[in-house]
């Protein structure tokens, strides 16, 4: 069943704690991208990866870090220094036709 | 820097009626892709429907349609037959004719409700 995977579907964070949100793809498409939603903000570009072992910072970077070491995924790290991550987080691939598909999230919730 | 604004937070529309969300877009750019993306309550966001800025003809899904408008920087989404599983959060995007680096950038939505 081809896709794009996201897990866990809920995550908590404790003050401090890092935590890592999976983002898993067997498309075989080069581009991803990790999105955060807050409401009334729309969807916000944290970080984007065009080729296994390189990737780039969006519009919103600060406190997150990410690794590309396979083609097939995509893991984002929402560091302690990243002072408000309650939100939804949507990792996406990019198409053949230029748009996006997504995964189906993660909540993230401090606790 | 390019920018997506959709004035309208909420909007509500009767089933089977016919309702226009609108978007306007920012940039400096020729060449590029603008997209309607649907969020239903499960959050799972859906492609809706894309635009090609150098096809001056407006695209068409179902019943979902756009009216492109290039100098005036609009793009606009008209849903005919409106039905309850369009009930969404819908999101207006901009994308740059670059390469592999293409990334979307989103408005903050409208909040659309189909009534009885």
């Amino acid at each position: 069943d081809g896709g794009i995977t996201q897990s866990p579907k809920y995550l908590f964070r404790k003050e401090g704690q890092n935590v890592t949100l999976s983002c898993e793809q067997n498309l075989n498409h080069d581009a991803m991208y990790w999105y955060r939603q807050d409401p009334g903000q729309g969807l916000r570009l944290i970080y984007y990866s065009q080729i296994v072992n390189d990737f780039q910072k969006g519009d919103i970077a600060e406190g997150y870090s990410v690794s590309r070491e396979k083609k097939e995924s995509f893991p984002l790290t929402v560091t302690s220094a990243q002072k408000n991550p309650t939100a939804f987080y949507l990792c996406a691939i990019r198409g053949d036709n230029y748009g996006y598909t997504f995964g189906s999230g993660t909540r993230l919730t401090v606790v | 820097a390019q920018t997506v604004t959709q004035s309208q937070p909420e909007m509500s529309v009767q089933e089977a009626e016919t309702v226009t969300l609108s978007c306007t877009y920012d940039t400096s750019e020729n060449n590029y892709y603008l997209f309607w993306y649907k969020q239903p309550p499960s959050r799972q966001m859906i492609l809706v429907i894309r635009q090609e800025a150098y096809k001056q003809q407006n695209a068409t899904e179902n019943r979902f349609s756009v009216n492109f408008q290039k100098a005036a920087k609009s793009f606009s989404l008209k849903i005919s037959d409106s039905q309850l599983g369009d009930t969404a959060m819908y999101f207006c995007a901009f994308m740059k004719h670059t390469g592999t680096a293409s990334k979307l950038t989103f408005g903050t939505g409208t909040r659309l409700q189909v009534t009885l």
